[in-house]
């Protein structure tokens, strides 16, 4: 049964460190989504790729959030310095997207704490 | 993309069937409606989606009016495990779903 993987599922860290949340899409899959859930916001669209291009990522704070999918089974999302603003859940998620189709497919999730 | 309205909460008896409503007055001809559900701390999970046809699945049917500003999402036999926020979304193809607010829906014993 295929699955979108996520790594870690939580993490907790201080102000200012560094932060890498990993995501492993569904083999053959060519879109791949990073979402962030908040109370407040709700889930937000922070970036896509399609075939590990950047589409859009106009949902990202620009000044400490990057992107990027260095191949085909890998995507990262990465907060460098991290504020307590960020806490919050984001989930990847993957799909054959194209023409009218938009079924994706979400990960668990990484739980992620700023102090 | 248009815009969604749920409503914000809605209780179903289990065993019933659970109807949740969407309007989407602003919805354009090429426009799609999706359906996920997100139960708690998981990751939503799609459910459905059509255009202007009714549709049905192992998991609900989505019945969408004739002029395509509303539509219906039916789990025609709830059970405990169908609480959870169900999200209705409107998609062009831009590859984006904009998630709502959704409907928290409570299915009770």
């Amino acid at each position: 049964d295929a699955r979108v993987t996520q790594t870690p599922r939580h993490k907790v860290t201080e102000m200012g460190q560094e932060v890498t949340m990993r995501c492993q899409p569904i083999l053959g899959h060519n879109t791949v989504f990073w979402y962030r859930q908040t109370m407040m916001q709700g889930l937000e669209l922070l970036a896509y790729f399609r075939n590990r291009a950047p589409l859009d990522d106009s949902g990202m704070p620009k000044d400490r959030f990057s992107a990027e999918m260095p191949d085909a089974t890998l995507a990262t999302l990465k907060i460098q310095p991290s504020e307590p603003r960020d806490s919050a859940v984001y989930f990847c998620a993957s799909g054959l997207v194209g023409g009218t189709t938009s079924e994706q497919f979400f990960g668990p999730g990484t739980r992620l704490t700023v102090l | 993309d248009a815009k969604t309205t749920q409503p914000p909460s809605m209780d179903c008896a289990e065993g019933r069937a659970a109807n949740l409503p969407c309007n989407h007055s602003t919805i354009s001809g090429n426009e799609y409606v999706y359906w996920y559900r997100q139960i708690h701390s998981q990751g939503p999970q799609y459910i459905i989606h059509g255009l202007k046809n009714n549709e049905t699945n192992e998991m609900a049917s989505l019945i969408i009016t004739e002029d395509r500003k509303s539509s219906t999402l039916i789990l025609p036999h709830a059970t405990l495990r169908d609480t959870a926020v169900y999200y209705c979304i409107v998609y062009s193809n831009t590859g984006k779903l904009i998630f709502g607010q959704g409907t928290t829906l409570q299915v009770k014993p």
